[in-house]
């Protein structure tokens, strides 16, 4: 089935490592999202890439990267500058304007915690 | 920021509908109401959306008030799987919208009680 995967769904780190999470959609979508969400909070975005090669930053991208070298797969390396990174993140997918009544699809998060 | 308000949280009897409000009295004439609900530790999921006209689908019902300020989205018969956290989204339609992220409030907590 067609869908968006997101790995690992648990992810420790040590303060002051990067690390990448990792966004693979096989839906054969244009758009890729990263949002992040605190505990009872809504979901904030981080960045996002409408086509390959190209992203914009949403509004909490300090100390956050991305690319997007391939349609189906958008990483974001979650840096040492990222001061506070305990968080669950969550990619999503997009078809471009008028494919598609439903506007995102949503993977089933990674948790990040700091050790 | 989210340009709709929502309740925190709501509470419904298993088997009874839920009725969960939303207001988006600064909503554009191409804009839609969209709905999407985060089970616990799960990505969100779309349930409907609607411009203007009532909406059903099998998972719920919209409806949309005259002057489009406010809606309701119904869920006929809650479960106890029903139990998520609902958001009301404001944005441009499928025709227009391109790629541009959806905006996030914080929604509202609906739990369903047996």
């Amino acid at each position: 089935d067609g869908g968006i995967t997101q790995s690992p769904k648990y992810l420790f780190r040590k303060e002051g490592q990067n690390v990448t999470l990792s966004c693979e959609q096989n839906l054969n979508h244009d758009a890729m999202y990263w949002y992040r969400q605190d505990p009872g909070q809504g979901l904030r975005l981080i960045y996002y890439s409408q086509i390959v090669n190209d992203f914009q930053k949403g509004d909490i991208a300090e100390g956050y990267s991305v690319s997007r070298e391939k349609k189906e797969s958008f990483p974001l390396t979650v840096t040492s500058a990222q001061k506070n990174p305990t968080a669950f993140y969550l990619c999503a997918s997009s078809i471009a304007a008028g494919y598609s009544n439903q506007p995102q699809h949503f993977g089933d998060g990674t948790r990040l915690s700091i050790l | 920021d989210a340009k709709t308000t929502q309740p925190p949280s709501m509470d419904c009897a298993e088997g009874r509908a839920a009725n969960l409000p939303c207001n988006h009295s600064t909503i554009s004439g191409n804009e839609y109401v969209y709905w999407y609900r985060q089970i616990h530790s799960q990505g969100p999921q779309y349930i409907i959306h609607g411009l203007k006209n009532n909406e059903t689908n099998e998972m719920a019902s919209l409806i949309i008030t005259e002057d489009r300020k406010s809606s309701t989205l119904i869920l006929p018969h809650a479960t106890l799987r029903d139990t998520a956290v609902y958001y009301c989204i404001v944005r441009v339609g499928p025709q227009e919208a391109g790629n541009t992220p959806l905006v996030f409030g914080k929604g509202t907590r609906l739990s369903v009680i047996a």
